[in-house]
């Protein structure tokens, strides 16, 4: 079965620590997306990447980064400078190569503070 | 340039219809419908492109206003399975594949 899969479910992070989301997906497709959802609020873009090796900053890129070295792979990393990390993290992915596709969401990331 | 969406929430009766809105004070090229349960991942419902085209999918179903700039999603006959927070993206020129979220609006059905 195709799909998004985002690990782990549940992550704490310490203060002054670094820590690391999986994206990887099976569909092919060429376009991922990491979003921040706070509770009550939408879905905000923190960076996306439409090829291998080549991303760029959403709006809310302060304090994380990412790379994409392979096409199925998207790994979001939530530095110490984001000083509120807190959040549900999604990650997303869509087909480019056709027009008007939808975004396929992963289950996400719940992040919290120890 | 976020997209305001109405209601904030709604609470229905099941059987009941209801209708969200979302709204842009940019040009918009396509609205993108998703719905999210608690915890879970958005599932995508419908995408509307510019043009006015009507939409829909069993019981739910959607438009685009070019003139207004705004996107209407229509739930009828409200099922307990249609809870959840409904969101709209929208994408202001073709091809971007960058999508702007609204806050989403909760819809609540009860028995």
């Amino acid at each position: 079965d195709g799909g998004i899969t985002q690990s782990p479910k549940y992550l704490f992070r310490k203060e002054g620590q670094n820590v690391t989301l999986s994206c990887e997906q099976n569909l092919n497709h060429d376009a991922m997306y990491w979003y921040r959802q706070d509770p009550g609020q939408g879905l905000r873009l923190i960076y996306y990447s439409q090829i291998v090796n080549d991303f760029q900053k959403g709006d809310i890129a302060e304090g994380y980064s990412v790379s994409r070295e392979k096409k199925e792979s998207f790994p979001l990393t939530v530095t110490s400078a984001q000083k509120n990390p807190t959040a549900f993290y999604l990650c997303a992915s869509t087909d480019i190569q056709r027009s008007n596709q939808p975004q396929h969401f992963g289950d996400g990331t719940r992040l919290s503070i120890l | 340039q976020q997209p305001v969406q109405s209601p904030q929430a709604v609470i229905l009766r099941e059987g009941e219809d209801a209708v969200i809105n979302c709204s842009s004070s940019k040009a918009l090229y396509s609205v993108h419908w998703y719905r999210q349960k608690h915890g879970e991942a958005p599932v995508f419902l419908m995408i509307l492109l510019k043009g006015g085209e009507q939409k829909g999918h069993e019981k739910i179903s959607a438009s685009f206003n070019e003139k207004k700039q705004q996107s209407s999603l229509y739930l009828t006959a409200s099922q307990l399975s249609y809870s959840g927070t409904y969101f709209c993206g929208t994408e202001k020129i073709h091809n971007t594949d960058k999508l702007i979220f609204g806050t989403g609006t909760r819809l609540q059905v009860f028995p």
